[in-house]
């Protein structure tokens, strides 16, 4: 079983649809989890944080982080066609400061006009 | 505030061949990572530095990957000889100390090497 599993899509999705991302994990020592966006031919830059369980949320996007079940989801409201990109989940159990960030594999979304 | 900075963008080479990648980090970035992202999959740690010491580098394949990083700075990573898996994009990233409050990792646009 890999660490961190996430569905790759791609999904397709009309403009102004509501997304969700998920993701799955072995490991309970992770605590923080993030999610970063990754354009095409580029390098992944963070969206979001949480640390341990609940929710967070910043304009159209709400993390949510399910411990117990070792699942956490991204939620994108009024999608966009500037959404359209892989989206990576990310967790490490900061143990220490320098511990290893895992990426899930990413999951492809296209949002079309 | 400049961003990471990586070259070369691209690299095609034949396999038994060498290549070298080069990273600029964030000014005052103390952490550099390098990771290798296969197409369709996530980026996988290569390398952690802290300052010029190497924090990580268990999933580094040693005997055909190198890196270093200099004064603490800039950072280069080697390959030889390259074998076809070796196709990937190279990812430099870099934080500050640890990871600072948000655990963001900065990163260049990446290196993308395909090996024939």
């Amino acid at each position: 079983q890999k660490e961190v599993e996430q569905d790759p899509g791609p999904l397709s999705v009309p403009e102004g649809a509501i997304v969700s991302l998920n993701c799955t994990y072995s490991n309970s020592a992770f605590q923080y989890f993030m999610w970063y966006r990754q354009y095409s031919r580029k390098g992944p830059e963070l969206l979001m944080y949480t640390y341990s369980s609940g929710n967070k949320e910043d304009g159209r996007f709400t993390a949510q982080v399910d411990k117990s079940s070792k699942y956490i989801s991204l939620f994108i409201r009024d999608s966009q066609p500037s959404d359209s990109a892989t989206y990576l989940c990310a967790m490490t159990s900061l143990k220490t400061s320098y511990d290893k960030v895992i990426f899930g594999p990413g999951t492809s979304l296209s949002v079309i006009p | 505030e400049a961003g990471v900075a990586q070259s070369p963008r691209y690299k095609i080479i034949e396999k038994r061949q060498s290549v070298a990648f080069w990273c600029n980090p964030i000014s005052g970035h103390a952490t550099l990572y390098w990771y290798q992202q296969i197409l369709g999959q996530g980026p996988k740690l290569l390398i952690q530095f802290q300052n010029n010491g190497v924090v990580d580098d268990s999933q580094l394949p040693k005997d055909r990957f190198s890196a270093e990083r200099l004064k603490g700075v800039d950072s280069t990573l080697k390959i030889q000889p390259a074998k076809l898996e070796d196709s990937a994009v190279y990812l430099c990233a870099s934080s500050p100390a640890g990871r600072g409050v948000s655990g963001e990792l900065f990163f260049g646009e990446g290196s993308r090497l395909t090996v024939l």
